[in-house]
């Protein structure tokens, strides 16, 4: 079964350090997706992708955020200088069938700030 | 906007108990909902959807949802718990915008005793 892939599973990072979290959605997908999960917290909406440009971002989504998909299996969140409270699990989704947006996760990316 | 709410932040069950998650959402439109369960260190995985067919979905490992429109509910349900159901549990709304993002509850924490 098709499924969404992220690496890596666990980056650590020294504050204002750039880091590229990476995903592969699932082979016939149009639309992608990135939501976060701070610790003890609800699921997050960050960023929806589509045709190559961002289709909505939420006001967390600032200036120090960027989505890439640089070929035609990836998709990346780029996050320039990190800051401590960007620590949070990132989850990766993608969508084939916007009517119905039955959004498939990946396993997510647990991002540790220092 | 639209949000849902979701009561308990955690839920113990016996063994062979039922299991009932609620949710209530609020929309000015006619929402899609969905459920989704996250197991320790995996991704969100769909449970079921609400897409405005019929009232009473039935999802994967035995569980159902009923959208209640009168109560702005959808929770979810299922006869008789397992020890494998131990999981964190998502409800969800989408927008319906050209976006399709997620807006996901607080999550309840089911717990199952033998």
């Amino acid at each position: 079964e098709p499924e969404v892939t992220q690496t890596p599973s666990h980056q650590v990072t020294q504050m204002g350090q750039e880091v590229i979290l990476r995903c592969v959605p699932i082979s016939n997908h149009l639309y992608f997706y990135w939501y976060r999960q701070i610790l003890g917290q609800k699921v997050e909406f960050l960023v929806s992708f589509y045709n190559n440009e961002i289709s909505e971002k939420s006001e967390i989504f600032d200036d120090q955020f960027s989505v890439e998909r640089p070929d035609g299996s990836n998709f990346t969140l780029k996050i320039r200088s990190t800051k401590l409270e960007d620590s949070a699990m990132y989850f990766c989704a993608s969508s084939d069938l916007l009517v119905f947006n039955t959004q498939y996760f990946g396993p997510g990316t647990r991002l540790t700030v220092l | 906007a639209q949000s849902v709410t979701q009561l308990g932040s955690h839920v113990s069950v016996s063994e062979g108990a039922l299991v009932l998650l609620r949710c209530n959402y609020s929309s000015s439109v006619p929402p899609y909902l969905f459920w989704y369960v996250q197991y320790p260190n995996q991704g969100l995985q769909l449970l079921l959807k609400y897409t405005s067919a019929a009232t009473l979905v039935k999802g994967i490992n035995g569980f159902e949802a009923e959208f209640k429109k009168s109560e702005t509910s959808f929770h979810l349900t299922k006869p008789s718990a397992h020890m494998s159901d131990a999981a964190e549990y998502f409800c969800a709304v989408s927008d319906r915008s050209n976006t399709g993002k997620l807006i996901f509850g607080q999550g309840t924490t089911l717990q199952v005793k033998p």
